[in-house]
C-alpha cells in the first residue's frame, strides 16, 4: 500500500490556467509538507501543515493555496499558472513537525512526486 | 538559517568506500543533521539522522565532529544501485533546509 501518494503524476497546461495537486498519506502522520524541486535539482519546501494548521510558509507567490481537509490530505492549488511555476512538486509527510515543538526531528517520507510543465 | 553545501558529483566504483561532506557553518544548538537519497523520477527517500559524534545503521553511517560545522555520509562497498544524488538537510526550527545535493556515479 503507497504510504504517500499524488495526483496527477504528470500535469501539462497553458499559462494562466488554475491547477490542483492532490495528495493523501496513510501513515497516520500529523504533518504534512509541499517541496518545489527546480530544473537544476534543487529541493525547496513550500508549506507544511500540522494538524490541518499551517506551521510553515516560506516566500511563495500567494498564487500558492494549500488546503489540508483533513491532517491525512495536503492539497496544493494554483492560480494563474506561470512558465516559471514549470518543476517537479513532492508532497511528503512525517510524525511530528520539525524542531521547536519540543521534539526531535523526524524523517520524512516523500510521495512519487508530480512534473508540472507550464506551456 | 542554516545554509548546506556539498560538492556537486562524486564518482567511485563498485565495492570501495564512498565519504560525501556536507558543510553547515552557522548550524544551531537544536538542529538534526539529516541525509536522503533520491532516484531519478521518485521523491527523496531517508538515509540517516544524527545529532553528533557517530551513527551508524544497516546502510551507512554519519559522523558529526565537535563543532558539527560539517557531517561526513559513509556508503560501505556501494553498488551500481547507490548511483543516486545525495542530499545533506538542516532542521533548523521550522526550516527546512535542503543542500543541493551530491550526484553519486556508481562505476561497474
Amino acid at each position: 500500500d503507497t504510504a504517500v501518494s499524488q495526483t496527477p503524476k504528470y500535469l501539462v497546461t497553458q499559462m494562466g490556467n488554475d491547477k490542483s495537486i492532490k495528495c493523501e498519506q496513510n501513515l497516520g502522520h500529523d504533518t504534512m509538507y509541499w517541496y518545489k524541486q527546480d530544473s537544476k535539482k534543487f529541493l525547496k519546501i513550500m508549506f507544511s501543515y500540522n494538524n490541518k494548521e499551517l506551521i510553515i510558509n516560506e516566500t511563495v507567490p500567494n498564487r500558492f493555496s494549500p488546503k489540508s481537509p483533513d491532517k491525512a490530505h495536503l492539497n496544493l492549488h494554483i492560480n494563474s499558472l506561470e512558465l516559471g511555476d514549470s518543476a517537479v512538486y513532492f508532497c511528503a509527510s512525517s510524525p511530528m513537525p520539525g524542531q521547536g515543538y519540543g521534539g526531535s526531528y523526524n524523517e520524512q517520507f516523500f510521495g512519487p512526486g508530480t512534473r508540472l510543465t507550464v506551456l | 538559517l542554516a545554509k548546506t553545501t556539498q560538492p556537486i558529483s562524486m564518482d567511485s566504483y563498485e565495492g570501495q568506500e564512498v565519504n560525501i561532506t556536507c558543510s553547515h557553518n552557522n548550524i544551531a544548538t537544536n538542529d538534526y543533521i539529516t541525509w536522503y537519497q533520491q532516484f531519478p523520477s521518485q521523491g527523496p527517500r531517508f538515509i540517516i539522522q544524527g545529532y553528533k559524534t557517530k551513527v551508524t545503521n544497516e546502510v551507512a553511517s554519519l559522523f558529526i565532529p565537535a563543532d558539527r560545522k560539517s557531517s561526513t555520509l559513509s556508503l560501505p562497498r556501494v553498488s551500481l544501485s547507490d548511483t543516486a544524488v545525495y542530499y545533506c538537510l538542516i532542521n533548523a526550527g521550522n526550516m527546512l533546509t535542503f543542500g543541493g545535493g551530491t550526484r553519486l556515479m556508481v562505476k561497474p
